[in-house]
């Protein structure tokens, strides 16, 4: 099976780094995702990790680290539209299926002024 | 980028109606499409992938004949909510992946809020 843990809930204050962290056990992995879900809406894609090191994209970066099983979400200069729930998403390859996700139950991140 | 469709994006109805949630891929074609299903302040659980021109593939727990999945196209799939009933009340999402190659995301529809009186 799958288990992906990622913190329940963060506030931080508006240009401020906030950093999420995901770990992560699995077999077949094939990369790791992020996303952005703002209340009532659907997720939309954030970053994609599939070898050890560091993405980043402007005011977002992810690293991954495979042996660690574990990921973090970096997101600097904070804005208030960035409160939103965060999920970390897993790939794995299983044979005769496509590669389907697994996702994290979510940080909610808050930004507060 | 590549753009997902969902439709209706909300119903609310009574209780033993069937409801059909559409899925379509509007800029490129997805041969696999996945159903989501999310309650309340939880994550994303995967219901089932579609696959185009074959029978879908579900999740452990979720029963086919009630989640009717047809993936008739390869811009379409649909999902059927059969003899709905309160406790199926959720948010339902699809998602494609643009097949540019192994690493393109999957792309979200919108969702659709059910609601079953």
């Amino acid at each position: 099976g799958q288990n992906i843990d990622q913190p329940t809930e963060m506030t931080a204050t508006e240009g401020a780094i906030v950093q999420i962290n995901c770990t992560y056990q699995t077999s077949g992995f094939n990369g790791l995702f992020w996303y952005q879900q703002h209340a009532g809406e659907a997720p939309t894609f954030l970053s994609y990790n599939v070898l050890d090191g560091l993405e980043e994209k402007g005011r977002f970066s992810s690293f991954l680290s495979r042996s660690k099983g574990y990921s973090y979400l970096l997101l600097k200069e904070l804005q208030m539209k960035d409160s939103a729930s965060y999920l970390c998403a897993v790939r794995r390859l299983r044979s005769g299926s496509a590669r389907q996700l697994t996702f994290g139950s979510g940080t909610q991140l808050t930004v507060l002024p | 980028g590549a753009v997902v469709s969902q439709h209706p994006s909300w119903v609310i109805c009574k209780s033993g109606t069937s409801v059909k949630i559409e899925c379509r891929s509007l800029d490129f074609q997805a041969t696999t499409m996945f159903w989501y299903r999310q309650f309340p302040k939880q994550s994303l659980m995967l219901m089932a992938t579609s696959n185009e021109g074959s029978k879908a593939t579900y999740e452990q727990g979720v029963e086919k004949d009630k989640f009717l999945i047809n993936h008739a196209s390869l811009t379409l799939s649909t999902l059927t909510v059969t003899s709905a009933h309160p406790e199926d009340s959720s948010f339902y999402i699809c998602s494609a992946r643009d097949w540019g190659g192994p690493d393109q995301p999957q792309h979200f529809g919108d969702g659709t809020r059910l609601s079953i009186l």
